[in-house]
């Protein structure tokens, strides 16, 4: 089963606005890693961030991690058409286990 | 840098028909992946390697699924006989190495190629 549980399931927003993406997960990890997929494509590796990291920026990116909630959150700032896509966490014990996704739409 | 290569990307077959899949990794990359993806869902580790030796399977159904990593390079991924349920995306990835302590590396995925069992 699977370990990452993404909140929401989808969000839609305007260019322009933050996008916020939750996943929760059950078992202690060594790191959580977030990825991108664009609809038919393969996944791109976004930012990892390790269990004893709380926070950690990539340009527009934002992670943070709870490791006493098992949470991690993905902030986009300033999104664009272009950050459609699904976005999925992945946590990191003995392998990388992923979470189902949000579906996140940016309207124009 | 040249990515992770797939092929065929689309593939559609009849059930209890077999298909085998290919992968490259990216060059130098020691660790390869296999993961199947149901629609809707994230990806599902089905097998690793690293180097040409199997580091985890547990996932993969071994009555229908194989795998081989011939001289650590390229992949082949075989289903036989497929089923409906198997109708799905796999994705091939690869990773520098495996960190020590059961942690992996960044991976790098393939386009993947799509399954379709009817």
């Amino acid at each position: 089963s699977q370990q990452g549980e993404e909140d929401p399931q989808a969000l839609s927003i305007q260019e322009g606005e933050n996008a916020t993406m939750n996943c929760s997960y059950k078992t202690s990890i060594n790191n959580l890693q977030w990825y991108r997929q664009n609809s038919g494509r393969g996944l791109v590796h976004l930012i990892l961030i390790r269990s004893n990291e709380r926070e950690k920026h990539s340009g527009r990116l934002r992670v943070t991690l709870d490791t006493s909630k098992k949470s991690s959150s993905l902030l986009i700032t300033a999104s664009r058409a272009a950050d459609t896509a699904s976005y999925f966490c992945a946590t990191d014990g003995s392998r990388l286990t992923f979470g189902e996704g949000t579906q996140l739409t940016v309207n124009p | 840098e040249a990515g992770v290569a797939q092929s065929p990307r689309y593939k559609i077959i009849e059930k209890r028909q077999s298909v085998a899949f290919w992968c490259n990794p990216i060059s130098g990359h020691a660790t390869l992946y296999w993961y199947q993806q149901i629609l809707g869902q994230g990806p599902k580790l089905l097998i690793q390697f690293q180097n040409n030796g199997v580091v985890d399977d547990s996932q993969l159904p071994k009555d229908r699924f194989s795998a081989e990593r011939l001289k650590g390079v390229d992949s082949t991924l075989k289903i036989q006989p497929a089923k409906l349920e198997d109708s799905a995306v796999y994705l091939c990835a690869s990773s520098l190495a495996l960190a020590g302590g059961g942690r992996t590396d960044t991976q790098y995925f393939g386009p993947g190629t799509r399954l379709t069992v009817l």
